[in-house]
C-alpha cells in the first residue's frame, strides 16, 4: 500500500541545520509532488514547501523562504527538507504529503517532530 | 501569504448539521476551485475529506460537503456524529509567491 515515512528530527540549537527525510513506498513517486506540511505544538497546520515532479520547480512558504530547501530522489523515492538557521519557532511536527492533483493532498506521512531549543 | 480564516471552534449535538467557514481572497480561494479540507485528529494523520472545492474521495462519508461562493468556502457535516469530533483546516491553491496556504483551523466538538 501506499506509504510516506520520516526521519529525521529531533533536538537541536538555534542557528543550526537539520535535514528531513521523507520515505515513499508502494506508488510512482516520480509522477507526483510533493510538500511539506507543519503543526507547530498547539497550533494550525502550516504549508512549508513543495516540489514538482522532476524537481525543477520548488516554492516555499514565507516563513522558510531562504533557510528550507526540498529535494527530491526520484531513483530512491526519497523527499528533503534541508533546514538551516533553525529558529525557535520552527519547533514542530513536519509532515510529508502526495499531491494527487492540485491541493490535493491524499497521502500524508506519520510526522517527525523538530524541537529546536537551547 | 496569510492563513485563510477560519472560525476557532463550531460545536453541534448529534444528528444536527454544521457548517465551518474558510474566508480567504480572490487570489486563493476566490480565483481557484483548489480548494481542500482536512480532518485531523490529534495524534493522527491529516486525512482528505474534500477537494476541487465539492468533490469526496472515495471513502468519505457523504454527511460531509463542500461549497464556494466567492472568496469564502465551506464544509458542511450533516448528522454529526461523535467520531466527527476534530480539528479541520481548508487549504487553497494560491496566486502568491508561496502557491498554497491552509486555513486557521476549526475546532468541531460533539455536544
Amino acid at each position: 500500500q501506499e506509504q510516506l515515512v520520516e526521519s529525521g528530527g529531533g533536538v537541536v540549537q538555534p542557528g543550526r541545520s537539520l535535514r528531513l527525510s521523507c520515505a515513499a513506498s508502494g506508488f510512482t513517486f516520480s509522477r507526483y509532488g510533493m510538500h511539506w506540511v507543519r503543526q507547530a505544538p498547539g497550533k494550525g497546520l502550516e504549508w512549508v514547501a513543495v516540489t514538482s515532479v522532476d524537481g525543477s520547480d520548488k516554492f516555499y512558504g514565507d516563513s522558510v523562504k531562504g533557510r528550507f530547501t526540498i529535494s527530491r530522489d526520484n531513483s530512491r523515492n526519497t523527499l528533503s527538507l534541508q533546514m538551516n538557521s533553525l529558529r525557535a519557532d520552527d519547533t514542530a511536527t513536519y509532515y510529508c504529503a502526495k499531491e494527487l492533483s492540485f491541493n490535493r493532498f491524499d497521502l500524508w506521512g506519520q510526522g517527525t517532530l523538530v524541537t529546536v531549543s537551547p | 501569504q496569510s492563513a485563510l480564516t477560519q472560525p476557532a471552534s463550531v460545536s453541534g449535538s448529534p444528528g444536527q448539521s454544521i457548517t465551518v467557514s474558510c474566508t480567504g481572497t480572490s487570489s486563493d480561494v476566490g480565483g481557484y476551485n483548489y480548494v481542500s479540507w482536512y480532518q485531523h485528529h490529534p495524534g493522527k494523520v491529516p486525512k482528505l475529506m474534500i477537494y476541487d472545492v465539492s468533490s469526496r474521495p472515495s471513502g468519505v462519508s457523504n454527511r460531509f460537503s463542500g461549497s464556494k461562493s466567492g472568496n469564502t468556502a465551506s464544509l458542511t457535516i450533516s448528522g454529526l456524529q461523535a467520531e466527527d469530533e476534530a480539528d479541520y483546516y481548508c487549504s487553497s491553491f494560491t496566486s502568491g509567491s508561496s502557491r498554497y496556504v491552509f486555513g486557521t483551523g476549526t475546532k468541531v466538538t460533539v455536544l
